[in-house]
């Protein structure tokens, strides 16, 4: 079966560069959810997009914004990038429905800030 | 907002032997709790969750239970395998905003679990 797909795997940019993440959802998922783990920490939720509008934020820096586009896709646009901001970003789908809740997760984007 | 706790951070067991891994949240309209699985660099995965309405799922070797008066949900692995070794991470989501399907997960701090052969 079709997972979700982020690409891309890995990633390494200078301090102050900008990144681009993109995040492609298991077929006919509607809603994407983006979620940063730093090491040896719990993933932690950055921002949600149902029907190509954003649709609960939480803890995303200003630096960072995010869309979902037509197709359903999602990119994830880091700037002014700090060291801190190096961690697995993860994307999850889910559909809405009856199992609106259950959220599939990709195989993340490693990014280190040098 | 929604806080979740996890207990313990680690957790040694021989293999065949049980293991518990207990989480509490603070929201009671909290009514979605998966179990995710994440071995290290990999993604979460979910290995088994539950709604509200329910106090009991089992598959296979993997049970969850569900006590909403208290607040808290707990993972049951029986006949523990080498395999099995790898970070676990309770979660728990509450209603929805605006109508809209979102659900965020909020993370309990994840429980090491090492199944010694």
């Amino acid at each position: 079966a079709a997972g979700v797909i982020q690409s891309p795997r890995h990633l390494i940019k200078e301090k102050r560069e900008t990144a681009t993440l993109k995040c492609y959802p298991i077929p006919r998922h509607d809603t994407v959810y983006w979620y940063q783990q730093g090491p040896g920490q719990d993933p932690q939720f950055l921002i949600s997009f149902y029907e190509k509008m954003q649709s609960d934020k939480g803890s995303i820096p200003d630096r960072f914004s995010a869309q979902q586009f037509s197709d359903y896709h999602s990119e994830l646009n880091m700037s002014s990038l700090e060291l801190g901001d190096s961690a697995l970003y993860f994307c999850a789908s889910s559909l809405a429905g009856a199992r609106k809740e259950t959220q599939y997760f990709g195989p993340g984007t490693r990014l280190l800030v040098l | 907002g929604e806080n979740v706790e996890q207990h313990p951070s680690t957790l040694s067991v021989q293999e065949g032997d049980s293991a518990v891994i207990k989480c509490t949240y603070s929201d009671s309209a909290s009514n979605y709790f998966p179990w995710y699985k994440q071995e290290l660099g990999k993604r979460p995965q979910l290995i088994i969750d539950i709604r509200s309405n329910v106090g009991e799922k089992k598959d296979q070797r993997i049970a969850v239970t569900l006590n909403k008066t208290a607040k808290h949900f707990s993972l049951h692995i029986t006949e523990t395998q080498p395999e099995d070794s790898a970070v676990y991470f309770c979660a728990a989501s509450g209603a929805f905003l605006h109508g809209g399907a979102t659900n965020k997960l909020i993370f309990g701090t994840g429980t090491l679990l090492a199944v010694q052969p």
